[in-house]
């Protein structure tokens, strides 16, 4: 298997971008899928396959990816964003998911 | 209602087994294939488990191989985890997923659009 690396935090101010990285070897040649999870509640996806959106989640919430380093983009934070954010990729076979060790974000 | 909802939690000695439950309902259970993915605490998510759509294949994380067996029930909408000679390390929040919104084509890239609220497990002696 192989590591996904994330930053532990990131805290941006209400109406501000706020950018969580995710880094690993296999990235350039896997989909990167992100979940958002808060607090005593189930993890949500947020995004899929690098940069699509799942039905229901905000336009404020994109992807984008540059080699081995993908991005989850949040424009015009809102205070509801607070969460820890997981990216998750596949392993080389059908075999194995990995995620990362999360981001929290923090709206100041 | 779409929902997934866990059951069989609970604190166990080392050693000992459990069987985890995940009940579904409001959608089609037998066209999917399912996850369990576990939080230890303080840690974040771990994959554990997958079982395909067709309950052909089923792959396991190194760390639980040869001791956790995942299945499904298709009459009874309901998903298991069997864990055996449970570990100290194995404490954790089980949470099992719905897998959907991956990419389908060999090798799968799996990814998870439906989770449950999850269901603690404690080894502790």
């Amino acid at each position: 298997s192989y590591e996904l690396t994330q930053p532990p935090s990131v805290s941006v101010s209400p109406g501000q971008t706020a950018r969580i990285t995710c880094s690993g070897d296999a990235l350039s040649r896997k989909y990167t899928y992100w979940y958002q999870r808060k607090p005593g509640q189930a993890p949500i996806l947020v995004m899929y396959k690098d940069n699509e959106r799942p039905s229901g989640i905000p336009e404020r919430f994109s992807g984008s990816g540059s080699g081995t380093t993908v991005t989850l983009t949040i424009s015009g934070v809102q205070a509801e964003d607070e969460a820890d954010y997981y990216c998750q990729s596949a392993g080389s076979s059908s075999s194995y998911v990995v995620f990362g060790a999360g981001t929290k974000l923090t709206v100041l | 209602q779409v929902q997934l909802v866990e059951s069989g939690g609970g604190v166990v000695q080392p050693g000992r087994s459990l069987r985890l439950s995940c009940a579904a309902s409001g959608f089609t259970f037998s066209s999917f294939g399912f996850h369990w993915v576990r939080q230890a605490p303080g840690k974040g998510l771990e994959w554990v488990a997958v079982l395909w759509s067709d309950g052909s294949k089923e792959y396991y994380a190194d760390s639980v191989k040869g001791r956790f067996t995942i299945s499904r029930d298709k009459s009874k909408n309901t998903l298991y985890l069997q864990i055996n000679s449970l570990r100290a390390e194995d404490t954790a929040v089980y949470y099992c997923a719905r897998d959907n919104y991956g990419d389908y084509v060999m090798p799968f890239q799996y990814a998870m659009d439906l989770w449950g609220q999850g269901t603690t497990v404690t080894v502790s002696s």
